[in-house]
């Protein structure tokens, strides 16, 4: 079944430490997002990705950075510069139309230890 | 600024009583309105999708409507089942090709 896969589920976060969190599709979509989640809160977009080697700044890009080296992947790393990362993390794709619905993977919730 | 604004925030029912949740914008040139449901724990799941002023989509208990400032969406006897965040989202205007969420109404149908 065609879908998106982030990893993993749970992560948790040491002070200073990098982490990244991955996100594979197999949709054959050429655009890729990355959305964060707070509580009561709507999606607010981190990055996104239109085709391989480039992506632009989203609204909270601050903190985070993301690469897209193949299509199908596009993995999130959220920095030591990121001063709130708890969260829940979504990736989303669609195939390509700004007016297109996206597809999103089943996110992972990043804690802070 | 492209703003969606959703209402109300939570909504309790009894099962079989029957509702609609808001979701009103302020975006010069609609080019889509989505709605996804979202489980505890889990990624938006689409719904639907609305062009146009006047468009009605259906769903097994649910009907999404769309005017020029507002859709909405219509549970019908609705089951616990049903329970969920309802989330609505426009595309965002300009180069961006992103969207534009609202806040989400927390449904909970108790039997």
């Amino acid at each position: 079944d065609g879908g998106i896969t982030q990893s993993p589920k749970y992560l948790f976060r040491k002070e200073g430490q990098n982490v990244t969190l991955s996100c594979e599709q197999n949709l054959n979509h050429d655009a890729m997002y990355w959305y964060r989640q707070d509580p009561g809160q709507g999606l607010r977009l981190i990055y996104y990705s239109q085709i391989v080697n480039d992506f632009q700044k989203g609204d909270i890009a601050e903190g985070y950075s993301v690469s897209r080296e193949k299509k199908e992947s596009f993995p999130l790393t959220v920095t030591s510069a990121q001063k709130n990362p708890t969260a829940f993390y979504l990736c989303a794709s669609t195939p390509g139309g700004g007016n297109q619905p996206q597809h999103f993977g089943d996110g992972t919730r990043l804690s802070i230890l | 600024e492209d703003q969606v604004t959703q209402s109300p925030e939570a909504l309790r029912l009894q099962e079989g009583e029957s509702s609609s949740l808001n979701c009103s914008y302020t975006v010069s040139g609609l080019r889509g309105l989505f709605w996804y449901r979202q489980d505890p724990g889990k990624g938006p799941e689409f719904l639907f999708t609305l062009y146009s002023a006047g468009e009605e989509k259906e769903k097994e208990r649910l009907k999404a409507t769309l005017t020029k400032k507002e859709s909405f969406l219509h549970i019908t006897a609705p089951k616990p089942e049903d329970s969920a965040t309802y989330l609505c989202a426009v595309p965002v205007v300009g180069g961006r090709r992103a969207l534009t969420f609202g806040s989400g109404t927390r449904l909970q149908v108790q039997p």
